[in-house]
């Protein structure tokens, strides 16, 4: 089993629709929980990490989390086609700094 | 300003060829890594510092080293490199171990021909 694990996709979603993009990980263990967009031939940039379980929302953005499940989950809403990208969820294994990234979603916006 | 920046952005070079791609960060983090991102867009750690100190050594052949001379610098010297080495490589770096995510660098294009 992979320690995190997403949908390579491609998601494709309607612009103005939610975009849901799904991650679930290993190690229970794991405290901290990130998303991370790559724009193609770009380096990854943080959109949202979240620590507790629940939604945290950041414009339009929320990330979802549920440690009993071992789930991560992003929503964008009012989803545009610059949104169109790969996003990578990444945990924070045993708190030691060490992010372990899932291969990533791409993610494509149609106007 | 940029925050992490990396050099080469590009690098070809012949197999067997020894190169070095050298990091710099102006955040004032305290923990620096190295990553390689292969061509199925798969992210994976290969090297982390912190204050200079290596706490990081995933399973990666020993032709891969890497030198930190000070807490914001981070280089990667690969010897006789072979054409599995070609991918994309990015430095990191973050403060309080990661906690609050990583800023990476722009990345260099390594091809081995």
């Amino acid at each position: 089993q992979k320690e995190v694990e997403q949908n390579s996709g491609p998601l494709s979603v309607p612009e103005g629709a939610i975009a849901s993009l799904n991650c679930t990980y290993s190690d229970r263990g794991s405290q901290s929980f990130f998303w991370y967009r790559q724009y193609s031939g770009k380096s990854p940039e943080l959109i949202m990490f979240i620590y507790s379980n629940g939604d945290k929302e950041d414009g339009r953005f929320t990330a979802q989390l549920n440690k009993a499940s071992q789930y991560v989950s992003l929503l964008i809403r009012d989803s545009q086609p610059s949104d169109s990208a790969t996003y990578l969820c990444a945990v924070n294994i045993g708190n030691t700094g060490k992010l372990i990234f899932g291969q990533g979603t791409t993610l494509q916006v149609k106007p | 300003d940029t925050a992490v920046s990396q050099t080469p952005k590009y690098l070809v070079t012949q197999m067997g060829n020894d190169k070095s791609i050298k990091c710099e960060q102006n955040l004032g983090h305290d923990t620096m890594y190295w990553y390689k991102q292969d061509s199925k867009k798969f992210l994976k750690i290969m090297f982390s510092y912190n204050n200079k100190e290596l706490i990081i050594n995933e399973t990666v052949p020993n032709r891969f080293s890497p030198k930190s001379p000070d807490k914001a610098h981070l280089n990667l010297h690969i010897n006789s490199l072979e054409l599995g080495d070609s991918a994309v490589y990015f430095c990191a770096s973050s403060q309080d171990v990661g906690n609050y995510g990583y800023t990476f660098g722009s990345g260099t294009r390594l091809t081995v021909v």
